[in-house]
């Protein structure tokens, strides 16, 4: 079955240490997007991207980092500027023919716990 | 930009009893409208969608939600829950007037509903 793959779903790690959260699609869907969401903030864009080797800021850029250098990869990572990590991300995809629209797919999320 | 506010956090309710999970949004030339359903630690389904035509749309599980011009809103009720609709509920919206391409959530309403 078609789908989006987060791994891992949980992930501790220490305060100044670099993670990678995976988000792998075999969808064949252009657009991909990473959120994160906090209680009581609904869900924020990291960031987004249409195509292979394209990526673009959303709301809260800042100590992320993202590649897309394959369609189904979109991986993310948190950097050790980012202030607070501790949330649930959930990567995303565009459902084909939703360009206007922006209908998305979603993965199942990573939660992420900066000890 | 374009903004979507739910007003209420948390929606207890009765099981069997109606309820209405709020949704407004910021004006635009034209928008399509998302409610999607999130259960515990996953990723987010979509429940319905207003993209044009008929204003009022359904879901298979008995939920609706209305577009309102006029009172830029997109409420969501249904007229009798059960337990297993306890979930969180995130309003979305995408202007069409707008070259992000990129769906913008609310903060959510988490329902529960009681025995």
């Amino acid at each position: 079955d078609g789908g989006i793959t987060q791994s891992p779903k949980y992930l501790f790690r220490k305060e100044g240490q670099n993670v990678t959260l995976s988000c792998e699609q075999n969808l064949n869907h252009d657009a991909m997007y990473w959120y994160r969401q906090d209680p009581g903030q609904g869900l924020r864009l990291i960031y987004y991207s249409q195509i292979v080797n394209d990526f673009q800021k959303g709301d809260i850029a800042e100590g992320y980092s993202v590649s897309r250098e394959k369609k189904e990869s979109f991986p993310l990572t948190v950097t050790s500027a980012q202030k607070n990590p501790t949330a649930f991300y959930l990567c995303a995809s565009r459902v084909p023919g939703a360009r206007n629209t922006g209908e998305l797919f979603f993965g199942e999320g990573s939660r992420l716990t900066v000890l | 930009a374009q903004s979507v506010t739910q007003l209420d956090s948390q929606v207890p309710v009765f099981e069997e009893a109606p309820v209405e999970l709020r949704c407004n949004y910021s004006s635009s030339v034209s928008v399509y409208l998302f409610w999607y359903v999130q259960y515990p630690n996953q990723g987010l389904q979509l429940l319905l969608k207003y993209l044009s035509g008929s204003t009022l749309v359904k879901s298979i599980n008995g939920f609706e939600a209305e577009f309102n011009k006029s009172q830029t809103s997109f409420h969501l009720r249904k007229p009798s829950v059960h337990i297993s609709d306890t979930a969180e509920y995130f309003c979305a919206v995408r202007g069409s007037d707008t070259g992000r391409r990129a769906l913008t959530f609310g903060s959510g309403t988490r329902l529960q509903v009681q025995p």
